[in-house]
C-alpha cells in the first residue's frame, strides 16, 4: 500500500464550478500537510500548508484535514480556467523527515 | 518566484554520456531535496542533504550521485546516462523548523537523453 494516495482524474468542470480534491493516506503519523499546483512542465508551487486537523481558508481554496479518517481535502470555489493544472497533496512526519507527495490530479476548468 | 534556482533549464545529450544539474536553495535554507519526473508521472524522491550531509536517499540510482557544498548550493550528477532517464529533475528546499515546514520547488532542469 502506497503511503499517500491520490485520483489521478483526469477531472474537468465548467468555470465557476466548486472543485473537491482529495488524497488519503495510511501513516497516522503525518503531522504537515500541503497542497501543490503544478503547470505543465513548471514546478510544484506551494498553495495550502496546515498542521495537524482542522480548515485552512486562503481566498477561493479551503484545505482540510480530518486526520481520524486520515484523509485531506482541498476545495477551490469559483473555479476559473487558470486553475487547470495538476493538483499534488504532500505530507510529512516531522521537521527533517522525508515528504510524501501523491500522484497528482489532472484538473480542467472548461470556460 | 519561488527563489529556488535551478540550471540549466533544458539539457539535451547523448546516451552514456554525464550531466550536472545544479541546485541554488531559498536564502537561508539548509536542506535540499532532488526529485525526478517522468512524463505523466508522479514526483519520485530521489535524495536529500541537510546542511552539506546526507539525510535520506530515496529511488536514487547508483548511476546518480549528489552532493550539497558548503555554500548551501546542491549538485546531481547523472552518468552513463539510458533514455530512461529523460525526465524532469526538481530542486527543492527547506529551512527545516517548525514554522517552515514545507518546502518549495526550482522550476525544473528537462534532461533529454538521445
Amino acid at each position: 500500500q502506497k503511503e499517500v494516495e491520490q485520483d489521478p482524474g483526469p477531472l474537468s468542470v465548467p468555470e465557476g464550478a466548486i472543485v473537491s480534491l482529495n488524497c488519503t493516506y495510511s501513516n497516522s503519523a503525518f503531522q504537515y500537510f500541503m497542497w501543490y499546483r503544478q503547470y505543465s512542465r513548471k514546478g510544484p508551487e506551494l498553495l495550502m500548508y496546515t498542521y495537524s486537523s482542522g480548515n485552512k481558508e486562503d481566498g477561493r481554496f479551503t484545505a482540510q484535514v480530518d486526520k481520524s479518517s486520515k484523509y485531506i481535502s482541498l476545495f477551490i470555489r469559483d473555479s476559473q480556467p487558470s486553475d487547470s493544472a495538476t493538483y499534488l497533496c504532500a505530507m510529512r512526519v516531522n521537521t527533517g523527515n522525508q515528504f510524501y507527495f501523491g500522484t497528482g490530479t489532472s484538473l480542467t476548468v472548461i470556460p | 518566484d519561488s527563489g529556488v534556482t535551478q540550471t540549466p533549464k533544458h539539457l539535451i545529450t547523448a546516451t552514456g554520456q554525464r550531466v550536472t544539474l545544479r541546485c541554488s536553495p531559498r536564502s537561508g535554507d539548509l536542506s535540499v531535496y532532488w526529485y525526478q519526473q517522468s512524463l505523466d508521472q508522479g514526483l519520485q524522491f530521489l535524495i536529500q542533504y541537510y546542511n552539506g550531509e546526507e539525510r535520506a536517499k530515496g529511488n536514487i540510482l547508483e548511476r546518480f550521485s549528489a552532493q550539497q557544498f558548503p555554500d548551501l548550493h546542491s549538485e546531481l550528477n547523472l552518468s552513463s546516462l539510458e533514455l530512461g532517464d529523460s525526465a524532469l529533475y526538481f530542486c527543492a528546499s527547506s529551512v527545516e523548523s517548525i514554522s517552515g515546514n514545507t518546502i518549495y520547488f526550482g522550476e525544473g532542469s528537462w534532461l533529454t537523453v538521445v
